[in-house]
């Protein structure tokens, strides 16, 4: 069974680089969409991006460049910086385990397995 | 503002059903396949149906989903007051190469 465990600080300043790993167990690194989506409080969910594991990525264009995110599969883990940091990125951030697939002339990309999902604070 | 639409709350009582709508465009909904994931509050979402109307392992048969042109639909069934949680509808946009949500709906169980 695959589980996914965020860490990283709960508490960033303003204008500074927000980082945050997730470390895959139960399951290889191999294959698959690893995603970071996250939740500021009181609201939804909002899509960050996601790395595929021959390293293409894609990003949500509202981030402006800010956030890379980044794979390490000889410890099993990946990761998310998000530069340049405000109040609006406080949020719970979580990581997933995404399909994206093309199928019967469409695409699905779903996520199957989260994360417990971490706080992070922006806050001088 | 979500790209993708649903009402922002819905309510049933025990053992009715109840159906919960998510609309879109042509760039997402109508040429992507539609998700869906509950989450109970204070804990992460959980997919509940993927691919439009399929369901992963272990989740009952009470959930459903279905998909016309570019609206979604995912219905309840024998609903219980576990079932009170937040739903959420997601897919891919294919113009922004990007995933995408609809704002929410928080489901009571009166």
């Amino acid at each position: 069974q695959v589980q996914l465990q965020e860490s990283g600080p709960g508490l960033v300043r303003p204008s500074e680089t927000l980082s945050l790993t997730c470390t895959v167990s139960g399951g290889s690194i191999s294959s698959y969409y690893w995603s970071w989506i996250r939740q500021p409080p009181g609201k939804g969910l909002e899509w960050i991006g996601y790395i595929h594991y021959s390293g293409s990525t894609n990003y949500n264009p509202s981030l402006k460049s800010r956030a890379t995110i980044s794979l390490d599969t000889s410890n099993n883990h990946f990761s998310l910086k998000l530069s340049s940091v405000t109040d609006a990125d406080t949020a719970v951030y979580y990581c997933a385990r995404a399909e994206l697939l093309w199928s019967s002339g469409y695409y699905s990309y779903f996520m199957d397995v989260w994360g417990t999902g971490t706080t992070v604070t922006v806050s001088s | 503002q979500s790209v993708l639409t649903q009402p922002p709350s819905v309510s049933a009582a025990p053992g009715q059903k109840v159906t919960i709508s998510c609309s879109g465009s042509s760039s997402n909904i109508g040429d992507t396949y539609v998700s869906w994931y509950q989450q109970v509050p204070g804990t992460a979402p959980k997919l509940l149906i993927y691919e439009n109307n399929k369901r992963p392992s272990g989740i009952p048969d009470r959930f459903s989903g279905s998909k016309s042109g570019t609206s979604a639909a995912l219905g309840i069934t024998g609903l219980q007051t576990g079932d009170e949680a937040d739903y959420y509808c997601g897919t891919w946009h294919s113009s922004l190469s990007a995933g995408v949500f609809g704002g929410g709906t928080k489901l009571t169980v009166l």
